[in-house]
């Protein structure tokens, strides 16, 4: 089984439209990170969460909101979905050191019309 | 702005040659960097990274250099594989916070 795994894997959704993204881990991490890759641009980071109650803003947390629920657990949130947050979006954890080594979830692709 | 940047989005070696990908950054607080490889559909994996207090770290077929009053870090393969083929990205952090990614390039080794 993986150990970083993401939900939906790819999804398309209407302009306006409430949509989350989840992520789930077991690796034991306490560190968790939602990325978007667009074409070009490389991975730009969105949130981070350090532990459960530590939650910061990334580069581009502008129309994202976010929600750690476990450990295991952080999930990515686009409250009123619009075009230009079409992209592929990765989950990634790591442990306390930030020196460690960042493990990906496979990524979500959100389309939006 | 772009604070790492690969202006090189492909590049193509043959078997058995060196590869060489090449990371440049502006911010001269960034202590570490990192080097993952993307296969399609799967997310970035780690490859290898290296701190500011070194000017290479090798792993295998991996190196990396680092320039620090250039600011500059490259990855060398040696020897090149066909498994090699894959995108690229490197990324730097000065706080441990936040990792700035480059656009990644993508290496096709020809058998």
């Amino acid at each position: 089984d993986a150990d970083v795994t993401q939900t939906p894997r790819n999804r398309i959704t209407k302009t306006g439209k409430r949509i989350m993204l989840e992520c789930s881990q077991t690796k034991g991490h306490d560190r968790m990170y939602w990325y978007r890759q667009d074409p070009g641009l490389g991975l730009q980071l969105i949130y981070y969460s350090f532990d459960v109650k530590d939650i910061n803003k990334g580069e581009i947390s502008d129309g994202y909101s976010v929600s750690r629920q476990a450990q295991a657990k952080f999930s990515l949130s686009l409250e009123s979905a619009i075009p230009n947050q079409t992209a592929l979006y990765f989950c990634a954890t790591s442990d306390d050191r930030y020196t460690d080594t960042q493990y990906f979830g496979p990524g979500t692709r959100l389309t939006v019309l | 702005d772009q604070q790492v940047k690969q202006n090189s989005p492909s590049l193509s070696v043959q078997e058995g040659r060196i590869s060489i990908l090449n990371c440049d950054y502006t911010n001269s607080m960034f202590d570490y960097f990192l080097w993952y490889k993307k296969y399609p559909a799967e997310g970035p994996t780690f490859l290898i990274s290296i701190s500011s207090i070194k000017d290479k770290n090798e792993d295998g077929r991996f190196t990396v250099f680092l320039n620090k009053s250039a600011k500059h870090l490259s990855l060398h393969i040696v020897p090149s594989q066909p498994g090699d083929s894959a995108v690229y990205f490197c990324a730097a952090s000065d706080d441990g916070n936040q990792f700035y990614f480059g656009t990644g390039t993508s290496l096709t080794v020809i058998p």
